[in-house]
């Protein structure tokens, strides 16, 4: 079945560096969205990606859709300890979505 | 004022009882949904649902049923509660025809004991 791989499971970084999570989808997707989940919280959605090649930025994240539209990354620049928290992507295929595993951000003390 | 709520936000019970939750939404949305959040994070999709269309994920036990009175409310029914159904239920909506972008309620904690 379709499939959307994500990694890694947990990034531990110091504050101030940068953090990556990249996601892989077995098919050509649609779109593909962000979510954060807040430790304790729920799923928040951060942004959508339509475009091949498309790339967005909200402050200091930026997210990437490949050209071929199977597969995306979220980085983040300079990460605050409000950056933690789970983030996941979601490919929409047909309108359903398939959740990637989420990597876990955490800021080491 | 919560746009998805859902209520217990916590509940604990004994194996073999029946539970129920529930969830309501104000956006005006015509599709809900239930995940399953385990302990390691990964979010499942049991139902989809509009006023259409039941789509079952068809790993889900069939003790889990999913009940809407209307298009604003999707209630999550659990029969025989068993240890491993202890996770974080979340209720979501999406607009049909939209974007697709899940709104999700501040989850449901069961444990199971």
């Amino acid at each position: 079945g379709q499939q959307v791989m994500q990694i890694p499971q947990y990034q531990h970084v110091q504050e101030g560096e940068d953090f990556t999570t990249y996601c892989n989808s077995s098919t050509t997707l649609s779109n593909i969205q962000w979510y954060k989940q807040r430790p304790g919280g729920h799923p928040v959605f951060l942004i959508q990606l339509v475009k091949s090649g498309e790339v967005k930025k909200q402050k200091r994240l930026t997210f990437q859709f490949g050209e071929a539209k199977k597969n995306s990354s979220l980085h983040i620049t300079a990460t605050q300890t409000t950056d933690v928290g789970t983030y996941f992507c979601a490919g929409d295929s047909n309108y359903q979505l398939i959740w990637g595993a989420g990597t876990k951000l955490i800021i080491k003390p | 004022d919560t746009a998805v709520s859902q209520t217990p936000k916590y509940l604990v019970t004994q194996m073999g009882n029946d539970k129920s939750i529930k969830c309501e939404q104000n956006l005006g949305h015509d599709t809900m949904y239930w995940y399953k959040q385990d302990s390691k994070k990964f979010l499942k999709i049991m139902f989809s649902y509009n006023n259409k269309e039941l789509i079952i994920n068809e790993t889900v036990p069939n003790r889990f049923s999913p009940k809407s009175p209307d298009k604003a409310h999707l209630n999550l029914h659990i029969n025989s509660l068993e240890l491993g159904d202890s996770a974080v239920y979340f209720c979501a909506s999406t607009l049909e025809g939209g974007e697709n972008i899940q709104y999700f309620g501040a989850g449901t904690r069961l444990s199971v004991l």
